[in-house]
């Protein structure tokens, strides 16, 4: 089983609506996660961090669920901006290590 | 522009040579890492330093591969004998040191082996 595992999609969604991805994860000692976004051909860029329970920032909501060791991620009223690939991240305990899954690829479609 | 830099951004090289990319992190930073991305996956780590130390390597760093960070500022990273598996994009990033803290990434070094 892979440490992160993602939906790799492609996630096709109109604008404005709702879409949410999952991820899960295996190390039951992460503390905490992360949501990276990436452009095409661009560096991963920190979107949103999960900490407890989760985190909300604007249209973006992040939930960690320890039990069923998932986290998910929900942006609502989508934007065409909003079309990247989402990278779900657990860290190892001290945060040295990201071990990234392999991305769900979102187009917002006008 | 404050962030963190990579040089160069793109290299092309043939089977069997050695390249050598850079990476200068956020000034503040005292942790540097490297990761390797594949065309349809996520980053893979390679290897971190803290200050001028490097405190682990990944098992995908083969012994072809070899880092440093001799003043515990700028890193480089040398590939020796370049096969072809070894194209993809190198992604370097930092942070401080101090648990919960976001790593920043470069924009990577793209590479090529034909």
């Amino acid at each position: 089983r892979k440490e992160v595992e993602q939906d790799p999609g492609p996630f096709n969604v109109p604008e404005g609506a709702t879409v949410a991805f999952n991820c899960t994860y295996s190390n039951s000692a992460s503390q905490s996660f992360f949501w990276y976004r990436q452009d095409c051909r661009k560096e991963p860029k920190l979107l949103m961090s999960v900490y407890s329970s989760g985190n909300e920032d604007g249209r973006f909501t992040a939930q960690l669920n320890r039990a069923s060791q998932y986290i998910s991620l929900l942006i609502r009223d989508s934007k065409l901006s909003d079309s990247a690939t989402y990278l779900c991240v657990a860290p190892n305990f001290g945060n040295e290590k990201l071990t990234f899954g392999t991305g769900t690829r979102l187009t917002i479609i006008p | 522009d404050t962030g963190v830099s990579q040089d160069p951004r793109h290299k092309i090289t043939k089977r069997g040579q050695n390249v050598t990319f850079r990476c200068d992190p956020i000034s503040e930073h005292n942790r540097l890492y490297w990761y390797r991305q594949t065309l349809g996956q996520g980053p893979e780590f390679l290897t971190y330093f803290q200050n001028e130390a490097q405190l682990e390597k990944s098992r995908l760093l083969s012994d072809r591969f070899s880092a440093e960070r001799p003043k515990g500022s700028f890193s480089t990273l040398e590939i020796q004998r370049t096969e072809q598996g070894d194209s993809a994009m190198y992604l370097c990033a930092s942070s401080r040191r101090t648990r919960q803290e976001t790593q920043y990434f470069g924009p990577g070094t793209r590479l090529l082996v034909l």
